[in-house]
């Protein structure tokens, strides 16, 4: 088992649609949770960061973690086509100074106009 | 623009070849992590580097090795070259207890 699960789709809605995505973790040392958003052939870009389970919105973007459930989400609302992208939930057990991100797979986003 | 830059961008070469990629992290941030990218394996962590010394290591083959100079940047050594090491490869870096931020990343082909 992975120690970071994704669906990694591909997912296609219309513009203007609320957007889910998820991953679920199987590490409970898991302590920080971040999203990337990684457009073709570019670096990841971070997009959410968050420690603590519940909610954290940044404009059209919510983060959600759920510790009990091990389960992250990613919320986009009024999605955009410049919101087409893949998108990847990292986590981060901090140890000692030693900060290894786990990927998961990535799902493939498009915002069809 | 992350702060982060990757030379080269593009590499190719052949199996059996030996070939360096090099990070510079963002103006501050004293780690540097390698990151390798491929269909099959999604973006996999290899090794991190703080201050010069080797923090955390992943699967990193035996036959790569990196290293962090006193000006903090850092180089990534691959040998002996396969056709399965084509992938991109990421630097990120961050400060101590700090995000992550990624760099454009080296797409190496090897033929």
């Amino acid at each position: 088992q992975k120690e970071v699960e994704q669906d990694p789709g591909p997912l296609s809605v219309p513009e203007g649609a609320i957007v889910s995505l998820n991953c679920t973790y199987s590490n409970s040392a898991f302590q920080y949770f971040m999203w990337y958003r990684q457009y073709s052939r570019k670096g990841p870009e971070l997009l959410m960061y968050t420690y603590s389970s519940g909610n954290k919105e940044d404009g059209r973007f919510t983060a959600q973690v759920d510790k009990s459930s091990k389960y992250i989400s990613l919320f986009i609302r009024d999605s955009q086509p410049s919101d087409s992208a893949t998108y990847l939930c990292a986590i981060q057990a901090a140890s000692q100074g030693a900060q290894k991100l786990v990927f998961g797979q990535g799902t493939r986003l498009t915002i069809n106009p | 623009d992350s702060g982060v830059t990757q030379t080269p961008k593009h590499l190719i070469t052949a199996t059996g070849q030996r070939v360096t990629l090099r990070c510079s992290p963002r103006s501050g941030d004293l780690s540097v992590y390698w990151y390798q990218q491929s269909l099959d394996q999604g973006l996999q962590f290899l090794i991190q580097y703080y201050n010069g010394e080797e923090r955390a290591k992943g699967n990193i083959l035996e036959r790569f090795s990196a290293q962090q100079f006193p000006d903090l940047h850092s180089e990534l050594n691959l040998s002996s070259l396969e056709l399965g090491d084509s992938a991109l490869y990421f630097c990120a870096s961050s400060g101590i207890w700090d995000t992550q931020y990624f760099g454009p990343g080296t797409r190496l082909t090897v033929l």
